[in-house]
Order: C-alpha cells, then structure tokens, then sequence
C-alpha cells in the first residue's frame, strides 16, 4: 500500500528547533515530487514548501522563506523539513503528500500528519 | 498575492445537490483541484484538473471551471459528505488554497 508516515513533531519553546520527517513506502519515491503543508487548529490548509523528485526545484510559501528548509533523501524514501526561529504561529498540524503519484494532478497521497506545538 | 475565495458554509438536505464555489482572478485560466477533509482526518483529493474523478471518489462528485469560479457539485449528498472542503490552484510556483467551506448536511 501507498503510504507516508511523518514523525519529528512535539513541543518546541519560541526560538526552538525542530525537524520534521516523511517516510514513504508502496511507491517509487524518487519518481515524485513532495510538498509540506500545514493546518493550524481550527483553521484552513497552508501550503509550505514544494520539493521536485530529484530534489533540485524548491519553492516555499513567501511567509516562511529563511526559516524552513525542504530536503529529501531518495535512498531512504525520506522527506524533510527542518524548521528554525520558530514562532507561536507556527503550531499546526504538519502533513507531508505527493503530487501526481495516482493521478496526473493534485496532492493525491497525504500522510496522517504529525502536530507541532510552539509554547513556553 | 493570489487569492481563492469559498463561502464560509453551505447546508444541504440529505438527496440533494451541494454546491460549492472557489472564486479567483482568472481561475478559469488554471487547474483547480478540490479537497475534502472530514473532522481529524487527513485531506482527500476528490477533484483534480476541475474536473476529473480520481480512482475510488463516487460519481456524485463532480467539478467545473470557468471565468474567475470553480464549482465543485455534489449530487444526491449523502450524510457521510458532510466536511470541510479545500479548492486549491498553483499560481506560478505556490500552492494555493481557498478558505474552505464547511458542508453541513442537514
């Protein structure tokens, strides 16, 4: 079965650190690209960051450029996002999903997510 | 920055037909997929490329797009559709994501 499990999140102080990880299995990896999104509670989707299948092409989200860094691992089926300078807003469940992988467009595969609490 | 515009909720009778709108610049000029996500799950793909179906998503299901609106419909809404519901578009190199719409199936 097509599957991503996301892992890294939990309770980080303002300023704090953390790194978020996808791991995928049931499908060829290196063939998709990947994207982070977000959703903080109580409130709609965000789009975070985009990362083409072989890692090359990256976007982010404007609001969070400099602090976020999208990376992948294709020999470990991996996908990463590490997060610095962290802020109270940035608390949101954090999903990792595919695009295209099923389909021919769309974010078509999305993990369970994995929650990031920012708070002292 | 581009923006996608839903209504904030829309009710419908168990039978009859939902339908949602997402309305931006010159959407029509994009592809729009739409999402739904029901309460602590992970979203769903049920449109892509306005109105394409992917595998497993009933028929009842269905999307257009046109001018600045895409319309997702649902015909003969079941009590299991009720959810939030995300239209999405790329503008340039983001992703982006309408408000959502809560459908509430009375």
């Amino acid at each position: 079965d097509v599957q991503l499990v996301e892992s890294g999140g939990g309770l980080v102080q303002p300023g704090g650190s953390l790194r978020l990880s996808c791991v995928a299995s049931g499908f060829t990896f290196s063939s998709y690209e990947m994207n982070w999104f977000r959703q903080a509670p109580g409130k709609g989707l965000e789009w975070v960051s985009y990362i083409g299948s072989n890692g090359i092409s990256i976007y982010y989200a404007d609001s969070l450029k400099g602090r976020f860094t999208i990376s992948r691992d294709n020999a470990k089926n991996s996908l990463f996002l590490q997060m610095i300078s962290l802020r109270a807003d940035d608390t949101a469940v954090y999903y990792c999903a595919s695009r295209a992988l099923t389909t021919s467009d769309g974010f078509d595969v999305w993990g369970h997510g994995t929650i990031v609490t920012v708070s002292s | 920055s581009y923006e996608l515009t839903q209504p904030l909720s829309v009710s419908v009778s168990p039978g009859q037909t939902a339908t949602i709108t997402c309305s931006g610049h010159e959407l029509g000029e994009k592809y729009v997929c739409w999402y739904q996500q029901k309460s602590g799950q992970s979203p769903v793909l049920v449109i892509h490329q306005d109105d394409k179906r992917p595998a497993g998503i009933p028929e009842r299901f269905s999307g257009s797009n046109s001018g600045n609106t895409a319309t997702l419909t649902i015909s003969g809404t079941q009590a299991m559709d009720e959810a939030d519901y995300y239209c999405q578009a790329w503008e340039s190199t983001s992703v982006v994501f309408g408000g959502g719409t809560k459908l509430t199936v009375l």
